[in-house]
Order: C-alpha cells, then sequence, then structure tokens
C-alpha cells in the first residue's frame, strides 16, 4: 500500500513569490493535516482538509491556503513568500472513521526562500 | 501553559542504557495518545500508540497516568540506531487536531 506521497521534495523560491505543495494521502484515506516545522522547531498545525472541506486552520496568515480536491489529494500554497517561510513542510494523512485517529507522515517537502 | 509539553534534552545515554521521556498534556479530555520517532531531516514515523493499561513493543514501553496527565516511554537496551528525536502527540479526536510536543532529543553513543 503506498503510503503519503508528497511533491515536490526540494523548492526554492525567492522572497514575494508563490509556492504551491501537493500531497496525496493513503488510499482510503479522506482527512489531510499540513504541518509547518521550521529547522529545530516543532510541528506548527497549519491547515485541516476533510471531505473536500477546510475543517480547521492554525495560526497562520491567510497567505498560506490550499484545497482539497474530489480523489482526496490536497495543495498548500503559500503566497507572497518570507524568508521566515523557509521550513519543511509536512501532509499527513488519517483515515477519520477509523480508531485511533493514528495519522500518517509523507516525506515533507522542504521550501527554501531566498 | 503548552497543551503538551516536553523536556526538549538531548538526553545522552550509553549503548544498553534505560532510559525514560515523559510528555506531560493540559487537557483532561484528551483521547489518544502516541509517540512518534523523528529522525534528523525526516518525517515523523509512528512509533507505537499508547493505551490506558500501558502496552509494549520489543524495548519500548509506553505508559499513560491520565490522573497526572502524562505519558511516558521506556527504552531498555538502548541502540546506537535509537538515537532520534522522540515527539509526544495528544488528540482530543473528532473535530479536534492532533497537537504535537516539541521533541526530546535522545542521542545513544557506543
Amino acid at each position: 500500500e503506498a503510503g503519503v506521497t508528497q511533491s515536490p521534495t526540494h523548492l526554492i523560491k525567492t522572497r514575494g513569490q508563490q509556492a504551491t505543495l501537493r500531497c496525496s494521502p493513503i488510499s482510503g484515506h479522506t482527512s489531510v493535516y499540513w504541518y509547518q516545522q521550521a529547522l529545530g522547531l516543532g510541528l506548527q498545525f497549519l491547515l485541516w482538509y476533510d471531505e473536500g472541506e477546510e475543517r480547521n486552520r492554525g495560526n497562520f496568515p491567510p497567505r498560506f491556503s490550499g484545497r482539497q480536491f474530489p480523489n482526496y489529494s490536497s495543495e498548500l500554497n503559500v503566497n507572497a513568500l518570507e524568508l521566515e517561510d523557509s521550513a519543511l513542510y509536512l501532509c499527513a494523512s488519517y483515515n477519520r472513521g477509523y480508531s485511533g485517529n493514528t495519522i500518517y507522515f509523507g516525506e515533507g517537502s522542504w521550501l527554501t526562500v531566498v | 501553559r503548552k497543551e503538551v509539553e516536553q523536556d526538549p534534552g538531548p538526553f545522552n545515554v550509553p549503548e544498553g542504557a534505560t532510559v525514560a521521556f515523559n510528555c506531560t498534556y493540559s487537557n483532561s479530555a484528551s483521547q489518544s495518545f502516541f509517540w512518534y520517532r523523528q529522525d534528523c531531516r525526516k518525517e515523523p514515523k509512528l512509533l507505537m500508540s499508547v493505551y490506558s493499561s500501558g502496552n509494549e513493543d520489543g524495548r519500548f514501553t509506553a505508559q499513560l497516568n491520565r490522573a497526572s496527565q502524562y505519558i511516558s516511554l521506556l527504552i531498555r537496551d538502548s541502540k546506537l540506531s535509537d538515537s532520534a528525536t522522540y515527539l509526544c502527540v495528544v488528540s482530543r479526536g473528532g473535530s479536534y487536531i492532533p497537537t504535537f510536543g516539541r521533541g526530546t532529543s535522545l542521542i545513544v553513543h557506543p
């Protein structure tokens, strides 16, 4: 069974540009979380999508946005990039109907803003 | 008070040692508890779920203390390959977001 897949693995952008990160959850999983992990810091919750809807968002500015497609894959968009947006962006999926709420992560997308 | 707190360490132990980490959580309505392992510059990977009765997986033992609101992870006979950051995760389930602790760094040396 394929795990959570994310693309691109690495992305370099300049300040002010836009970045788009993609995630495909585990087959059968309907929920996708996005987390940001800056170097040396903990995971900060960004966004939660379930059944195509945004269910919750973390304490991030509106230039962080995303969506979930009918096949449950998801996209994270970061507009007007700032240097401090440089981080590992992790996507995680889980099946909300499954007991235990275990979430599984993709390998992440490294975003570097220069 | 943070929702999930962990001692960042690092815990520096020799091979073969037993080491224990604690993680405290603030919300008594929390229902699900997990330990994840994260290697440097990699994604977190599920190590084990934590059940009310406690559970063991090889050299790893997880315990939950609801009265004092903490979970623990015990690693016996530490291996060099156990060197990593261990993340505590707490979830209230439903529409609540799983919350991650900052992690505890473990370094196992020869």
